[in-house]
């Protein structure tokens, strides 16, 4: 049964920094993997979506990258801004592509 | 325009009621969703329909279930509502053609008291 975990479970930086949010996925065999944003009490946004054969994908001040065999994905954000405050949320998609699989989130605070 | 609509956006009842969520999505896409967000903000998948086909159900009790007149709607409706039904429901879509790239509502709050 597929299981996804994600280190830190919260990280607070100051504004400017560079960071890495972390997530591991137990079983390789995947349709495709997402980041998404989720602000409190709203939606979730995706940011990013790595299919199973792609190594990175980038957006902006974000760059996610996989590598399957081992089981990990990270996404990292350049200049972090008050802004990008809000729970990260990594997910990987079954094999046919029918269902997400997420993670439980990491709480991200930029401080100004 | 917006892409994965659900109604309502509160839903508050007490306990034993049955209720109904709708999720109507505008992007064209063959594949929906049902979500459940509980308390710890933790996202387990419900249900999955393509094309108006279950797909998946991911051990959801009898109560709850899903219909899909068309592929631009999927609905939840829950019988006999329990305290723990209490949580986030969030529908979501995508397309094969589009790598399954999921696209979420803004999510139904139920609270069961």
């Amino acid at each position: 049964k597929q299981e996804v975990t994600q280190i830190p479970a919260a990280l607070s930086v100051p504004e400017g920094e560079n960071l890495v949010l972390n997530c591991s996925f137990t079983d390789s065999a995947i349709y495709n993997l997402q980041w998404f944003r989720q602000d409190p009490g709203k939606g979730l946004t995706s940011l990013l979506l790595i299919q199973s054969s792609q190594r990175e994908q980038t957006s902006g001040r974000l760059n996610a990258s996989l590598d399957k065999s081992s089981g990990r994905s990270t996404l990292y954000i350049a200049a972090s801004q008050p802004g990008d405050s809000a729970t990260y949320l990594c997910a990987v998609a079954n094999q046919a592509g029918t269902a997400l699989i997420f993670g439980k989130g990491t709480t991200l605070s930029v401080s100004s | 325009d917006t892409a994965v609509s659900q109604t309502p956006k509160y839903l508050v009842t007490q306990m034993g009621n049955d209720k109904s969520i709708k999720c109507e999505q505008n992007l064209g896409h063959d594949t929906m969703y049902w979500y459940k967000q509980d308390s710890k903000k933790f996202l387990k998948i419900m249900f999955s329909y393509n094309n108006k086909e279950l797909i998946i159900n991911e051990t959801v009790p009898n109560r709850f279930s899903p219909k899909s007149p068309d592929k631009a709607h999927l609905n939840l409706h829950i019988n006999s509502l329990e305290l723990g039904d209490s949580a986030v429901y969030f529908c979501a879509s995508s397309d094969r053609g589009k790598s399954y790239e999921q696209y979420f509502g803004p999510g139904t709050r139920l609270t069961v008291t």
